[in-house]
């Protein structure tokens, strides 16, 4: 099995321009999560989606961040206009049956807004 | 509500030295513990986990022990690595949490050779 699959690893992109980030998870697993890590803030859970709905996404911080999934082999994170705050690495994971279970993590997004 | 707490770090050691990792955890009934480690520009994986008290998680030389009477999870390993090197985070799993995973803050590893 390939993993959890994140593209791009980098981006670079300037304030005010969108910014789209993809992953694909592993074959058959039915929880998908978005994650943001930074150095001030640690680890923080995004949103989480559930056989493709999402369940919980308190952890969005602003409208300006949305997340789909389409369908169970595809997610994205969008943020729209980007701000140099947002500046983090953003990790897909996935996992089989409930959030208990062992989470597979891609390997991030390292994303810089200048 | 459910919350993980670990030592800050970085924690820096030289090669072959006995670690630890302490970590404890707020959260009412029996919620599963884990262990994360994350080597340099990649994801988190699973180290260990244990599911019940007085369960020992073990993994690549890893253990750590759930104490419900100290609620803690702390890690160990008899002597360390260079290839040790990464930031490890402790988290618990649990009801109060509809059985999302909660963080530790995560503790930088480095070993000297």
């Amino acid at each position: 099995d390939a993993g959890v699959i994140q593209s791009p690893r980098h981006e670079v992109t300037e304030m005010g321009q969108e910014v789209t980030l993809r992953c694909k998870p592993i074959s058959g697993h039915d929880y998908l999560f978005w994650y943001r890590q930074t150095m001030m803030r640690g680890l923080e859970l995004l949103i989480y989606f559930n056989n493709n709905v999402p369940i919980d996404d308190s952890g969005m911080p602003e409208d300006r961040f949305s997340a789909k999934m389409p369908n169970a082999s595809f997610s994205t994170l969008k943020i729209q206009p980007s701000e140099p705050r947002d500046s983090a690495v953003y990790f897909c994971a996935s996992s089989f049956r409930t959030a208990g279970e062992k989470l597979f993590f891609g390997s991030g997004t390292q994303l810089s807004v200048l | 509500g459910n919350s993980v707490t670990q030592m800050e770090g970085p924690v820096t050691l030289s090669e072959e030295a006995f670690l630890t990792i302490n970590c404890t955890y707020t959260a009412t009934g029996y919620p599963s513990l884990f262990w994360y480690v994350q080597y340099p520009g990649e994801g988190l994986q699973l180290l260990l986990k244990a599911t019940k008290a007085d369960d020992k998680g073990s993994n690549k030389g890893f253990e750590a022990t759930y104490r419900k009477e100290t609620t803690s999870f702390h890690l160990e390993k008899g002597s360390v690595q260079v290839s040790d090197s990464a930031v490890y985070f402790c988290a618990l799993s649990g009801m109060d949490s509809n059985y999302q995973l909660i963080w530790g803050a995560g503790t930088k590893l480095i070993i000297k050779p």
